[in-house]
């Protein structure tokens, strides 16, 4: 079975500030990692993937994401937040099975002026 | 391109009633997934339709079915609602394959 944690509930930073929000997962295989963002009463928006190659990924609004198989960890780190970053971020794995995503619980990411 | 679009948007239901709920993919996707989306249990995979198929399908009692029609359109079916079926239900299509799945707005199912 895969799994994706995220340890923190909630994560406050302050604008201008770099921001990482954490995921780690465990899947039987090579895993396919994801990021995606929600905003308030609207769906998920993709934000970028680890599939193979280098460790370091980089996506859209200036999201990047560390891959490191050793610590199984996969995360989501912004150089200079934004307020309008403010939002729900969700880790998700895929195995090579298929399309099926198991998500993590969520990080709500609070960016203050 | 269009996006991931569903209908209804919102919809209130009895105990007992059935509902069906319809997601139209990105032009050229063949992978439909559908996910149930509640505060207690997080983002939950029901299942994944594949050129009118059920590939993959996750955890959810038989009450959930799905189907694709041959344009990729799918629908989502749940018989004799229960309260804990209220949740936002959540569509998303994919090129085959591991590549990424682009969701739609949701529909908003609340059980009274």
């Amino acid at each position: 079975a895969q799994s994706v944690a995220q340890p923190e509930d909630q994560v406050n930073v302050a604008e201008g500030n770099p921001l990482t929000v954490k995921c780690t997962y465990s899947v039987s295989g090579n895993p396919y990692l994801f990021w995606y963002v929600q905003y308030p009463n609207r769906g998920l928006q993709f934000l970028l993937k680890y599939i193979t190659g280098d460790n370091l990924v980089k996506g859209s609004y200036g999201f990047e994401a560390e891959f490191n198989k050793s610590q199984t960890s996969f995360h989501l780190k912004k150089p200079s937040a934004l307020v309008s970053d403010s939002a729900l971020y969700f880790c998700a794995v895929a195995s090579n099975a298929g399309n099926m995503l198991t998500f993590g619980g969520g990080t709500r990411l609070m960016v203050k002026p | 391109k269009a996006g991931v679009t569903q209908t209804p948007r919102y919809l209130i239901k009895t105990r007992g009633q059935q509902v069906t709920l319809s997601c139209s993919p990105i032009s050229g996707h063949r992978s439909v997934s559908w996910y149930q989306q509640t505060p207690g249990q997080g983002l939950q995979f029901l299942f994944e339709y594949f050129s009118e198929t059920q590939r993959n399908k996750g955890n959810f009692p038989g009450r959930f079915s799905g189907r694709q029609f041959s344009n990729s359109r799918s629908e989502m079916n749940v018989s004799t609602l229960e309260l804990g079926d209220s949740a936002l239900y959540l569509c998303a299509s994919s090129l085959d394959g591991i590549y990424e799945q682009y969701f739609g707005p949701g529909t908003r199912l609340t059980v009274t």
